[in-house]
């Protein structure tokens, strides 16, 4: 079973600086998801990953297959997002369980 | 517009009673989960379904059940023999043959006294 860790668990930062939250997995994976879960609860996803680099606005994700590992990075952070990050594996496990693997989540707070 | 909901957003329940949470989907996805998240730990599978009658155990079935007769529609019934059922309930849906990339209901957060 693969094993995601996330950090920082918890990150406040002030306005306008740069963000990066980090996620670690055991097992080979087919692809990794960053999440985004605001106040309410619903969850959308950010970035489907599963080499290189992905941009969109102020979002940056990366991810290294060798080393099991990806970053999310937020510029010129904003009070708006103010959320918790969410990591996601996907195995093709070829039988067993389907679905994905979650992170704990990093709870970043943005302070204006 | 396309999309998961889940209804009611907040449900409370009596300790004893069983109670049956709502997802529907007019995605035309073919996989539908159900994930329990409760504070600092992350999400976890409870059941999914792959195809129209048919469901598997997740890591955290003991308690509840589910069904599916409709393509659209995954209800989670939490039973009494759950033992800790107060959580926040979340429903997602895929499209087979996507790698993983799951659409997730806004979530129904349940309260059992």
């Amino acid at each position: 079973k693969n094993e995601v860790e996330q950090s920082p668990q918890n990150l406040t930062a002030q306005e306008g600086e740069f963000i990066t939250i980090n996620c670690s997995y055991s097992v080979g994976i087919s692809a990794l998801h960053w999440l985004q879960q605001h106040p309410g609860g619903g969850i959308v996803s950010l970035f489907m990953l599963s080499s290189g680099k992905k941009k969109h606005g102020r979002l940056i994700a990366t991810i290294n297959i060798q080393e099991k590992h990806s970053s999310l990075h937020i510029t010129a952070s904003h009070p708006r997002d103010s959320a918790v990050y969410i990591c996601a594996v996907f195995t093709h496990s070829g039988g067993g369980a389907d679905g994905l693997t979650f992170g704990k989540g990093t709870h970043l707070i943005i302070q204006p | 517009d396309g999309g998961i909901t889940q209804s009611p957003k907040y449900l409370f329940r009596k300790e004893g009673q069983n109670v049956t949470l709502s997802c529907e989907q007019n995605l035309n996805h073919d996989a539908m989960y159900w994930y329990r998240q409760d504070p600092g730990q992350g999400l976890r599978l409870i059941y999914y379904s792959q195809i129209v009658n048919d469901f598997q155990k997740g890591d955290i079935a003991e308690g509840y059940s589910v069904s599916r007769e409709k393509k659209e529609s995954f209800p989670l019934t939490v039973t009494s023999a759950q033992k800790n059922p107060t959580a926040f309930y979340l429903c997602a849906s895929r499209s087979y043959g996507s790698v993983g990339e799951q659409y997730f209901g806004p979530g129904t957060r349940l309260t059992v006294t």
